[in-house]
């Protein structure tokens, strides 16, 4: 079935550094792909997505870049801040499966330090 | 304010007696869905609907009931909770079916069954 893999976390990095968490998937036919990021005690949020090859999501200085060659998606930002401390979730819609479901993988937590 | 609002947030209780997590949001979308998180095994789907009185199982069904007899309403049930079910509970919600695959989460009900 389908599948999303990210690195295991926690990542841990200082204030301004640059940051990959990396995200392949398996998946049947041509899925959507997203970042979705979760803030301490909050709900998950979306916070880019792509929905064909080679597209490039971005938001709030993140972005991503569907990779349909290396089934990646990899989450990038160049300067990370102390308030991007979150668990990220990489996850896909196959459409495969059931409608409007999300298939995500486990959870990246990224700590910034000042 | 947008927004899916769960209720409890926080919930401690004993095997066997039931308890439903109450869901609500205000933006009119015809999709909702629960999902628990575990640690170790990201999110997980219970139950969605695609709208009123529309319902149907995702990957791990077992142990809950769902209604939804209001389109801004969905109530997760525990008719007879275990330990096995202590987890974080979100629901989510979205517009067009949720073939945008972009979810609106609630802020978490964190459910303790001892």
């Amino acid at each position: 079935g389908d599948s999303v893999t990210q690195m295991e976390g926690p990542v841990t990095l200082s204030e301004e550094a640059f940051l990959t968490i990396n995200c392949t998937y398996t998946a049947t036919g041509y899925p959507s792909l997203f970042w979705y990021v979760q803030y301490p005690g909050e709900g998950l949020q979306l916070l880019l997505k792509a929905t064909k090859a080679d597209d490039k999501g971005s938001n709030k200085g993140f972005e991503a870049t569907y990779r349909k060659e290396t089934t990646s998606f990899h989450l990038e930002k160049g300067s990370v801040q102390v308030s991007d401390s979150a668990v990220y979730f990489c996850a896909l819609r196959s459409y495969g499966g059931s409608q409007g479901n999300l298939i995500f993988g486990k959870g990246t937590k990224l700590s910034v330090k000042p | 304010e947008a927004q899916v609002t769960q209720n409890p947030r926080y919930l401690i209780t004993v095997t066997g007696k039931k308890l439903t997590v109450t869901c609500s949001q205000n933006m009119n979308h015809e999709y909702m869905s629960w999902y628990r998180q575990d640690p170790g095994l990201g999110l997980r789907q219970i139950y969605y609907s695609m709208n009123v009185e529309v319902t149907d199982k995702g990957d791990v069904p077992e142990g809950y009931k769902v209604s939804r007899k209001e389109k801004r309403n969905f109530p997760l049930i525990l008719e007879s909770p275990s330990p096995n079910q202590t987890s974080l509970y979100f629901c989510a919600s979205s517009p067009a079916g949720g073939n945008t695959g972009e979810l609106f989460f609630g802020e978490g009900s964190r459910l303790t069954v001892l």
